[in-house]
């Protein structure tokens, strides 16, 4: 089993749905974070959160809503999509020692139509 | 205003040749540099890293030079692999306040190596 796992893996709505995107992982990590990747722009930050009672807004956050349910669960949701939110949607976890490397999700691809 | 650049976005290499992917950035207080490696259709994977306390670090075919008065980093891989073919992400963070900072990526290189 992954240690990250992000459902679901495809996802095409309509605009003005909402739609959720969950993440959960195993590694015991307290950092959580959602990324979006779109074509050569790189991966940007959307929301973190470092523990339950912690939510942050990263570079990108107009549009999207997080909840941090559990230490090992943080969904993303997008209350009226958009089709300029057709993205690759990656979830990460993160260790809080010095000199730690991010955990990765496969990605759920969201098309909004 | 990006904070970590790679400014060539794809790079085509002769299986067997070193592969030679960099990256600058421009916030002198990043103290930690990380490479991740991504295919299609799966999230990104950690490849190395380096702290701003070395300028060399190496893993097998996977070395990771940083140049800190001139703010660069480079991956260097040696001998490129047709399995080395993948999306290459240069990421940077800093440490402050008793934690590690968030990661930023650059945009990425597109690594194709040729058989």
């Amino acid at each position: 089993d992954a240690d990250v796992t992000q459902t679901p893996r495809n996802r095409i709505t309509k605009t003005g749905k909402r739609i959720m995107l969950e993440c959960s992982q195993t590694k015991g990590h307290d950092r959580m974070y959602w990324y979006r990747q779109d074509p050569g722009l790189g991966l940007r930050l959307i929301y973190y959160s470092f523990d339950v009672k912690d939510i942050n807004k990263g570079e990108i956050s107009d549009g999207y809503s997080v909840s941090r349910q559990a230490q090992a669960k943080f969904s993303l949701s997008l209350e009226s999509a958009i089709p300029n939110q057709t993205a690759l949607y990656f979830c990460a976890t993160r260790g809080t020692g010095m000199n730690t490397e991010a955990f990765f999700g496969q990605g759920t691809r969201l098309t909004v139509v | 205003d990006q904070q970590v650049k790679q400014n060539s976005p794809s790079l085509s290499v002769q299986e067997g040749r070193i592969s030679i992917l960099n990256c600058d950035y421009t916030n002198s207080m990043f103290d930690y540099f990380l490479w991740y490696k991504k295919y299609p259709a799966e999230g990104p994977t950690f490849l190395i890293s380096i702290s701003s306390i070395k300028d060399k670090n190496e893993d097998g075919r996977f070395t990771v030079f940083l140049n800190k008065s001139a703010k660069h980093l480079s991956l260097h891989i040696v001998p490129s692999q047709p399995g080395d073919s993948a999306v290459y992400f240069c990421a940077a963070s800093e440490y402050y306040g008793g934690s590690q900072g968030n990661l930023i990526f650059g945009k990425g290189t597109k690594l194709s190596v040729k058989p």
